[in-house]
C-alpha cells in the first residue's frame, strides 16, 4: 500500500510568486491535515480537511495560503504571493477517520523563498 | 495552553548505549501521545503511540516508551542504540479541534547522534 506522498520534494521560488503544493493521503482516508515546520522551529498544523470539507483551518496563518481538497482524494496548497517567512518544510499527513486514529505523514515539500 | 517541551535539543550517544529521550506535555484531559523519528532526507515515521492501557508502550525499530501521569512526560527509551537510530525525534500530543477530531502539538525535536 502507497504511503502519502508530497510533490514536489523541493521548491525556490522569488518572493511574491505563487507556489502550490499537493499531497495524496493513503487510498481510503477520510482525514488529511497540512503541517508546517519553519526555520527549525516547530512543527505545527495548519489545517485539517474530512473529505473535501475544511473541518479546522485554525493554524493558517494567512489569506494568503489556500487549502483545496476537491473530490475528497488529493489537497493542494496554494501560497499566493510568497513571502520570506513562508520559507519551510510543508507535511501532509493522513488518517483513517477515527477520531483517535494515527496520522500518517508524508516526506514533506521543502519550499525556499528568496 | 496545551504544549509539549522536548528539554533536549541535541543528543550524542555511543553505539550499542542505552538511550531516553525526554518528552514533557500540557494537556488538560487525558493525552493521546505519540513518538515520530525523521531520518535524513525521509519524512515523519510513526514510532509508537499512546492512547489508553498499559502505560509502557512499544514501539518499532526496539523503541519503547512509558506515560506517567503524575510527572507529565512521556519518555522513549532504547536499550541499545544502533548507528542507523541517528536522526531526529518527536513528540506529540493529540489535541482535540473542531468534530472531535485531533491535530498534533509537536516537541521541537531531539537530534541524535550516534558515535560508532
Amino acid at each position: 500500500e502507497a504511503g502519502v506522498t508530497q510533490f514536489p520534494s523541493h521548491s525556490v521560488i522569488e518572493k511574491g510568486q505563487t507556489v502550490t503544493l499537493r499531497c495524496d493521503p493513503i487510498s481510503g482516508h477520510d482525514n488529511l491535515y497540512w503541517y508546517r515546520r519553519v526555520m527549525g522551529k516547530e512543527i505545527k498544523f495548519l489545517l485539517h480537511f474530512v473529505k473535501e470539507s475544511k473541518q479546522d483551518e485554525s493554524g493558517m496563518p494567512n489569506n494568503r495560503f489556500l487549502a483545496e481538497r476537491t473530490g475528497g482524494t488529493y489537497s493542494t496548497l496554494k501560497v499566493q504571493p510568497a513571502e520570506l517567512e513562508d520559507s519551510g518544510v510543508y507535511f501532509c499527513a493522513s488518517g483513517a477517520g477515527a477520531r483517535s486514529d494515527t496520522q500518517y505523514f508524508g516526506p514533506g515539500t521543502r519550499l525556499t523563498v528568496l | 495552553a496545551q504544549s509539549v517541551t522536548q528539554p533536549d535539543i541535541h543528543i550524542t550517544v555511543s553505539e550499542g548505549a542505552s538511550l531516553e529521550l525526554r518528552c514533557n506535555y500540557s494537556y488538560g484531559a487525558t493525552p493521546y501521545l505519540f513518538w515520530y523519528v525523521q531520518s535524513p532526507g525521509q519524512g515523519l515515521q510513526l514510532l509508537l503511540k499512546y492512547f489508553s492501557g498499559d502505560t509502557l508502550v512499544q514501539g518499532i525499530k526496539g523503541f519503547e516508551a512509558e506515560f506517567k501521569r503524575s510527572q507529565s512526560s512521556f519518555n522513549l527509551r532504547k536499550p541499545s542504540v544502533h548507528w542507523s537510530d541517528a536522526a531526529e525525534y518527536f513528540c506529540a500530543v493529540g489535541a482535540r479541534i473542531s468534530g472531535g477530531y485531533n491535530k498534533l502539538i509537536f516537541g521541537a525535536g531531539t537530534r541524535l547522534a550516534v558515535h560508532p
